[in-house]
């Protein structure tokens, strides 16, 4: 059981590049997230989704877009890299947004943007 | 202000020692407290959830919740150096915001 799949692992990138964050589940989840990891910060979220279709903005959703046509891929978008967007990147799913529910994390994408 | 504080360690034990991890939070309105454990280069793993305050025990992990003082504790005992990790406090309000609220995490090295 494969649970929450994210590429690329590594990625660098130069300033203004774009590029996809790519997030898969295959537990039929209905929530995913996606959070950022500075050292030192926890994690912030981004944007989240509660199903195919719907999505909307977390903490810090500047410089980024999301989007969820099916139930298992939730891919993140990065238009004009900034330096500032250097972090580690994870994606996560549940079966519901409560508090009882445990979030299940990819492994994370390190992006470094140069 | 952060709304979880944590103390980001490294935390450096010997083998068999009992660890008290510790976070505190500004928001009374927080009801479902988390313990995740991080390995290197790996997502967080959920360890531990309790609601509201009071204790709750897993094995040689014991999780802690004083609402009064917005103060929450891990304890494990007899660790061992698989425990090696940064473990991440988090918190959820049940209603309003969907989000977890992490802390920044304690990094705990377990010498053998």
């Amino acid at each position: 059981n494969a649970g929450v799949t994210q590429t690329p692992k590594f990625r660098i990138l130069k300033i203004g590049q774009s590029m996809t964050l790519q997030c898969t589940q295959d537990m039929n989840h209905n929530y995913m997230y996606w959070y950022r990891q500075d050292p030192g910060m926890g994690l912030k979220l981004i944007y989240y989704s509660v199903g195919a279709g719907i999505t909307d903005k977390g903490e810090v959703p500047n410089g980024y877009n999301v989007s969820r046509s099916t139930t298992e891929d939730f891919p993140l978008r990065l238009e004009l890299a900034a330096p500032s967007q250097t972090s580690v990147y994870f994606c996560a799913s549940s079966t519901t947004d409560g508090g009882n529910q445990p979030q299940h994390f990819g492994d994370g994408t390190r992006l470094s943007i140069l | 202000q952060k709304e979880v504080e944590q103390d980001p360690g490294p935390l450096s034990v010997p083998e068999g020692a009992i660890v008290s991890l510790n976070c505190t939070y500004s928001n009374s309105a927080f009801q479902y407290f988390m313990w995740y454990r991080q390995y290197s280069r790996k997502g967080p793993e959920l360890l531990m959830y309790t609601y509201s305050s009071g204790n709750k025990e897993d094995g040689r992990f014991t999780a802690q919740v004083d609402k009064s003082s917005k103060y929450i504790s891990l304890f494990i005992r007899d660790s061992q150096p698989s425990d090696s990790a940064t473990y991440l406090c988090a918190m959820h309000m049940d209603t309003g915001r969907r989000a977890l609220t992490f802390g920044s995490g304690t990094r705990l090295q377990v010498q053998p």
